[in-house]
């Protein structure tokens, strides 16, 4: 079953807007982590934080984490024409072992010049 | 190489032909990921592999796939009969652990179309 859920499934955005982006998934995890994808192919990762987190920040990436939510958020700031991708929360569960990830549905972002 | 390559990009196939798709991780990574990605079902994780350890099959569909993972380096995912059911984009990812702390290079996928 699906861990993650997001929020909203699609946003359009004028270029220098912020965009967020919220994830909430089910179960207890050791961390959680956010991947975009370009044209449905292959994922890239952006940003891990840890369950122990709260806050984290990459460059024009803000992430934060509420474990007693069980919710995340993705912040893009300043954003670009080229942000226009689908974003993706991915949590590895308390318990696996390996780092296997459950993805959510993903949020499609498109940025408009 | 310099990332996680898939082949073939695209394969087409007649329902209940056998298919086979190749992952080529990042040297030297240990873990290896197959998901699977589908316009019903989103991302799905299928299998794992770590070094010599037994894969872990927990997401793997039905018996008609399996997957293998030769010399710990290259791996196979195979679907045998296929359906329809199956088409999706099969997206490989490594690392260099099998742990939760480790972020995960996807290769660029293959698209599987079976009519």
């Amino acid at each position: 079953s699906q861990q993650g859920e997001e929020d909203p499934q699609a946003l359009s955005i004028q270029e220098g807007e912020n965009a967020t982006m919220n994830c909430s998934y089910k179960t207890s995890i050791n961390n959680l982590q956010w991947y975009r994808q370009n044209s449905g192919r292959g994922l890239v990762h952006l940003i891990l934080i840890r369950s122990n987190e709260r806050e984290k920040h990459s460059g024009r990436l803000r992430v934060t984490l509420d474990t007693s939510k069980k919710s995340s958020s993705l912040l893009i700031t300043a954003s670009r024409a080229a942000d226009t991708a689908s974003y993706f929360c991915a949590t590895d569960a308390r318990g696996n072992q390996g780092g296997k990830l459950i993805f959510g549905q993903g949020t499609e972002l498109s940025v408009k010049p | 190489g310099a990332g996680v390559s898939q082949s073939p990009s695209n394969k087409v196939t007649e329902k209940g032909k056998d298919v086979e798709l190749r992952c080529d991780p990042i040297s030297g990574h240990t873990a290896l990921y197959w998901y699977r990605q589908s316009l019903g079902q989103g991302l799905e994780f299928l299998i794992y592999f770590q070094g010599n350890s037994a894969p872990d099959k927990s997401g793997l569909p039905s018996d008609r796939f399996s997957a293998e993972r030769t010399g710990g380096s290259v791996s196979t995912l195979t679907i045998q009969r296929t359906q329809q059911e199956d088409s999706a984009v099969y997206l490989c990812a490594s690392s260099r652990l099998a742990a939760s702390y480790n972020e995960q290079f996807f290769g660029p996928g293959t698209r599987l179309t079976v009519l």
